[in-house]
C-alpha cells in the first residue's frame, strides 16, 4: 500500500526558505502514469494546489505561486520536495504531499495523501 | 482558475438520512474533470469520487456523484455515523488545480 509521509520544520521565521520532504514508500516514484503534488491548507481555510513535478523532472506550479515554489525529486531516495521561499505569516499551513493521478495527457486527482505536516511562520 | 463554490456552508442532518451537497464552478469543467474528498478532523482528505460520478476503490455505494458543466453534486444516501466531516471539490480540467470551500456536514 502506498504511503507519503512530510517531513521537515515545523517552525519559521518571515523571510526564510521553507524546505519540506515528502518520502514515498510502497511503490516507485518513477511510474509513468503519476504526478508527485503539494498541497497546502491554511487553519481554517481551504486546500491550494502548489504543484506537481513528474520522476523525470518536469513540473508544474500554481501561478499565484510559481514565482517562490522550486518543486525537486530524488528517485534514489524515492522521494521529492518544496521549497517555498520569502515565507510570510500567509504561508502559515498545512502542506500535504499527495500522489497525482496523470492520465490522458493530463493530471487527474490527488489519491493517496500524507498525513500533512503543520509550518508555522512567525517572528 | 476556475472558482469552485460550494454549497451549503454546512449541513446538520442525523444519520440515517439523505445528504446532498453541491459544487458549482465558476466556468465549464472540461470532460467532468471533477473530484470529491471527504476529510475528517486532523486528517488528511481521502479520495470519494473521480471522473464526476465514479467511486474511488473501497467506497461504499452511499456515495454518488453527478453533475457537468458547471454544477455538480455529491450525494450521501444514508448517513452512517463515520460520514459526519467536510467535504471537498476539486477541479482538474484545467490548470491551475483547484479546490471548494468545503462543506461541512454535522450531526444534527
Amino acid at each position: 500500500q502506498l504511503q507519503l509521509q512530510e517531513s521537515g520544520p515545523g517552525l519559521l521565521k518571515p523571510s526564510e526558505t521553507l524546505s519540506l520532504t515528502c518520502t514515498v514508500s510502497g511503490g516507485s516514484i518513477t511510474s509513468n502514469t503519476y504526478y508527485w503534488g503539494w498541497i497546502r491548507q491554511p487553519p481554517g481555510k481551504g486546500l491550494e494546489w502548489i504543484g506537481s513535478i513528474y520522476y523525470s523532472g518536469s513540473t508544474y506550479y500554481n501561478p499565484s505561486l510559481k514565482s517562490r515554489v522550486t518543486i525537486s525529486v530524488d528517485t534514489s531516495k524515492n522521494q521529492f520536495s518544496l521549497k517555498l521561499s520569502s515565507v510570510t505569516a500567509a504561508d502559515t499551513a498545512v502542506y500535504y504531499c499527495a500522489r497525482l493521478i496523470y492520465s490522458s495527457g493530463w493530471f487527474n486527482w490527488f489519491d493517496p495523501w500524507g498525513q500533512g505536516t503543520l509550518v508555522t511562520v512567525s517572528s | 482558475e476556475i472558482v469552485l463554490t460550494q454549497s451549503p456552508g454546512t449541513l446538520s442532518l442525523s444519520p440515517g438520512e439523505r445528504a446532498t451537497l453541491s459544487c458549482r464552478a465558476s466556468q465549464r469543467v472540461s470532460s467532468s474533470y471533477l473530484a470529491w474528498y471527504q476529510q475528517k478532523p486532523g486528517q488528511a482528505p481521502r479520495l470519494l469520487i473521480y471522473g464526476a460520478s465514479s467511486r474511488a476503490t473501497g467506497i461504499p455505494d452511499r456515495f454518488s456523484g453527478s453533475g457537468s458543466g458547471t454544477d455538480f453534486s455529491l450525494t450521501i444516501s444514508r448517513l452512517e455515523p463515520e460520514d459526519f466531516a467536510v467535504y471537498l471539490c476539486q477541479q482538474y480540467g484545467s490548470s491551475p488545480l483547484t479546490f471548494g470551500g468545503g462543506t461541512k456536514v454535522e450531526i444534527k
